[in-house]
């Protein structure tokens, strides 16, 4: 059962624009909502994460928002680079401490 | 600067066939996690370990064992393994009281039953 539903699951873009990637969940009693990235052969690394009392958080080039009403959270990269090409999943924490995963999005950005 | 090893790297296995997965880290980390990576499917949780001396069920636990031999290993155990298991396999580890998001993956294993 996806308890985190991620689209879409591929996306081309040129260098310069901007990549987005979203996701939306059901369950009201996630409090925590990761991005991790990941490249080819290695495992996922945190990226950014918000919590659900803040609609948007930015680090460098890296943005979340976050809609607790429509339970729909999205990353945004901005002026996309070609070494931003990875796999990216987003994820929501629940009361069990767990992590579920979206479907992962594999974002290539052409130079 | 080691942080999370999984060993072996690759592994091919016949179907019925038995193996251990092991997964060290040196960050003091109280937790550890196996979980398996799907085309599709995401990364889905199979077994984690709360602290020492305890292990849970995640989401996909069956036909796998798991060990937390210590502060700093938990190994997966395949006892007759299916090619329905064939995945890349990632062992995590957290640290107790942070943040549950932050885990820290190792570089994976990757299974192949044929």
């Amino acid at each position: 059962q996806q308890q985190v539903k991620q689209s879409p699951q591929s996306l081309i873009v040129q260098k310069g624009g901007i990549s987005i990637i979203n996701c939306a969940y059901e369950n009201t009693a996630f409090d925590y909502f990761p991005w991790y990235q990941q490249f080819p052969g290695k495992g996922p690394a945190l990226l950014i994460a918000i919590r659900p009392d803040v609609s948007e958080k930015k680090e460098g080039r890296f943005t979340i928002s976050f809609n607790k009403s429509a339970k729909q959270f999205s990353l945004h990269i901005m002026d996309s680079q070609p070494g931003d090409s990875a796999t990216y999943f987003c994820a929501a924490n629940g009361s069990a401490r767990q992590l579920t995963f979206g479907s992962g999005t594999q974002l290539t950005v052409l130079p | 600067n080691a942080g999370v090893t999984q060993t072996p790297k690759f592994q091919v296995l016949k179907t019925g066939q038995s193996m251990t997965l092991q997964c060290a880290q040196d960050m003091n980390h109280n937790s550890m996690y196996w979980y398996r990576q799907d085309p599709g499917m995401g990364l889905r949780l199979i077994y984690y370990s709360a602290s020492e001396g305890t292990t849970d069920k995640g989401e996909v636990p069956n036909g796998y064992n798991v060990s937390r031999l210590n502060k700093r290993e938990f190994s997966l155990r395949l006892e007759s393994a299916a090619p329905s298991q064939t995945s890349v396999y990632f062992c995590a580890s957290s640290k107790r009281g942070q943040v549950p998001g932050e885990l820290f993956f190792g570089e994976g294993s990757r299974l192949t039953v044929l």
